[in-house]
C-alpha cells in the first residue's frame, strides 16, 4: 500500500461545477503539499497545509491531521483547471524527503 | 523576479553516457531539491542540497549524484546512463527547510535510447 492513496484517478468534470479531489496518508507528517502539474510537466505549488483550511480564490485545501486525510475542492471549475493535482506528504522526521502521491488527473470540459 | 530555472529543456543520450542537469533556485532559496518523474511513474525524491551540502537522497543508485554550488545553484549527474533513466527531472526550490513552500522548475526532460 502507498503511503499516500490520491482519489478518484481520474476527472471529469464540466465547467462550473464544484470539483473535490481527496488525500490519504498513512504515515506521520510535518506538512502536506497540493501541487499542480499541466501538461508538459510543470509544476506550480498550490498550497502547503500543516493544520486546518487554506483558500487561493477558487481553490480550498482542507487538512484532518487526526484522521490522516486531506482535501482540495475547486469551485466554479474551468478548462484552464485542466490539470494533474498531487498530494505530497512530509513525513516527520524525514528531513524534507516529500513522498507523492499517484496525482488526480482532471479535465474540465465546456 | 526569476523563477526556478532549468537546463537544458531536453536532452537525449545514449545507454552508458553520462547527462549533467542544471538548476538555478529562486535568488535567496538556499535548499534545492530534485525529484524524479518516469513515464507512468509518479514524482520520486532524488536528492536535496542545503547550503551546499547533501543532506538527503532518496532510493536511488550511487550513478545519481550532484552537487550545490555556492551560489546555490545545483547540478544533477547521472553516470552510466540506462533506458529507465528516461525520465522527466523536477528541480525544487524553497527558503526554509522543512516549513518553506517549494517551487518548482520546467523541468528537464532526459530521454535515454
Amino acid at each position: 500500500k502507498n503511503e499516500v492513496e490520491q482519489s478518484p484517478q481520474n476527472l471529469t468534470a464540466q465547467e462550473g461545477e464544484f470539483i473535490t479531489i481527496n488525500c490519504s496518508y498513512s504515515v506521520g507528517i510535518s506538512a502536506l503539499h497540493w501541487l499542480q502539474q499541466h501538461p508538459g510537466g510543470g509544476i506550480v505549488s498550490l498550497f502547503m497545509l500543516s493544520s486546518g483550511k487554506k483558500k487561493h480564490g477558487r481553490l480550498i485545501a482542507t487538512i484532518n491531521i487526526q484522521e490522516k486525510h486531506s482535501s482540495l475542492h475547486i469551485t466554479a471549475s474551468h478548462p484552464r483547471d485542466s490539470a494533474v493535482y498531487i498530494c505530497a506528504v512530509r513525513a516527520t522526521g524525514t528531513a524534507s524527503k516529500l513522498t507523492f502521491g499517484t496525482g488526480t488527473r482532471l479535465q474540465v470540459t465546456l | 523576479e526569476a523563477g526556478v530555472t532549468q537546463s537544458p529543456t531536453h536532452l537525449i543520450k545514449t545507454r552508458g553516457q553520462q547527462a549533467t542537469l542544471r538548476c538555478s533556485p529562486i535568488s535567496g532559496h538556499t535548499s534545492v531539491y530534485w525529484y524524479q518523474q518516469a513515464l507512468g511513474l509518479g514524482l520520486q525524491f532524488l536528492l536535496w542540497y542545503d547550503e551546499g551540502e547533501e543532506r538527503n537522497r532518496g532510493n536511488f543508485p550511487p550513478r545519481f549524484s550532484g552537487r550545490q554550488f555556492p551560489n546555490y545553484s545545483s547540478e544533477l549527474n547521472v553516470n552510466a546512463l540506462e533506458l529507465e533513466d528516461s525520465a522527466l527531472y523536477l528541480c525544487a526550490s524553497s527558503l526554509q527547510v522543512n516549513t518553506g513552500e517549494l517551487f518548482f522548475g520546467e523541468g528537464s526532460r532526459l530521454t535515454v535510447l
